[in-house]
């Protein structure tokens, strides 16, 4: 079973303001995931890396940005948040065919 | 491109009874595997059931089985002895074997066990 850590687990910040959301898992995992999903709606999977220095754009368009230096952390950044970014941010990693999922951060935006 | 579709945006059970949630997909690949996930209200996404394609036989987890049809490409949710904790969202979701290890999912069923 793997261990999926996200933080923060809730964000209020102003409209502007650069903002990094942390991803961490501990099973040396290489594929990683974020969607964006608003309450009780679907998912959107936005970023995805296959490994180390590899990230790849999701089906849905994001302003954000993802990186990947070590396998077990993933982090994604917006550089001028708005509040249309307002939303929740949920990391997952992959085992075999298996998603594994963090907690999620619910982001606000004001 | 694939695709997954979940028509059933709410249900609702009562407690002790049997539900089934409908999932269909379409693919054009041999071999995958089929996913229920639930995700509880402000609570982590958990998977709840796994199904390998080349697999005839449903698979079952405890009060969880799946119906899978791969001829109709439905993948089907029955939820026996339903539980007050069994309330929240339902994902069905597919990943093919080659490609590009993505995960598609469905919109979701919101379902309540009703006390």
């Amino acid at each position: 079973e793997a261990d999926i850590y996200q933080t923060p687990r809730y964000l209020v910040i102003g409209t502007g303001k650069k903002i990094t959301l942390e991803c961490s898992q501990t099973m040396g995992h290489d594929k990683m995931y974020w969607y964006q999903q608003d309450p009780g709606m679907e998912l959107h999977l936005i970023h995805y890396s296959y490994g180390v220095n590899s990230t790849e754009k999701g089906d849905l368009s994001s302003e954000s940005t993802v990186s990947r230096i070590r396998t077990e952390h993933f982090p994604l950044t917006l550089e001028s948040a708005r509040p249309s970014h307002t939303s929740q941010y949920l990391c997952a990693s992959r085992w075999y065919n298996e998603q594994f999922f963090g907690p999620g951060t619910r982001l606000t935006v004001l | 491109a694939q695709t997954v579709t979940q028509s059933q945006p709410e249900m609702s059970v009562q407690e002790a009874e049997t539900v089934t949630l409908s999932c269909t997909y379409d693919t054009s690949e041999n071999n995958y595997y089929l996913f229920w996930y639930k995700q509880p209200p402000s609570r982590q996404m958990i998977l709840v059931i796994r199904q390998e394609a080349y697999k005839q036989q449903n698979a079952t987890e405890n009060r969880f089985s799946v119906n899978f049809q791969k001829a109709a490409k439905s993948f089907s949710l029955k939820i026996s002895d339903s539980q007050l904790g069994d309330t929240a969202m339902y994902f069905c979701a597919f990943t093919g074997t080659s490609g590009t290890y993505k995960y598609i999912f469905g919109t979701g069923t919101r379902l309540k066990v009703l006390a």
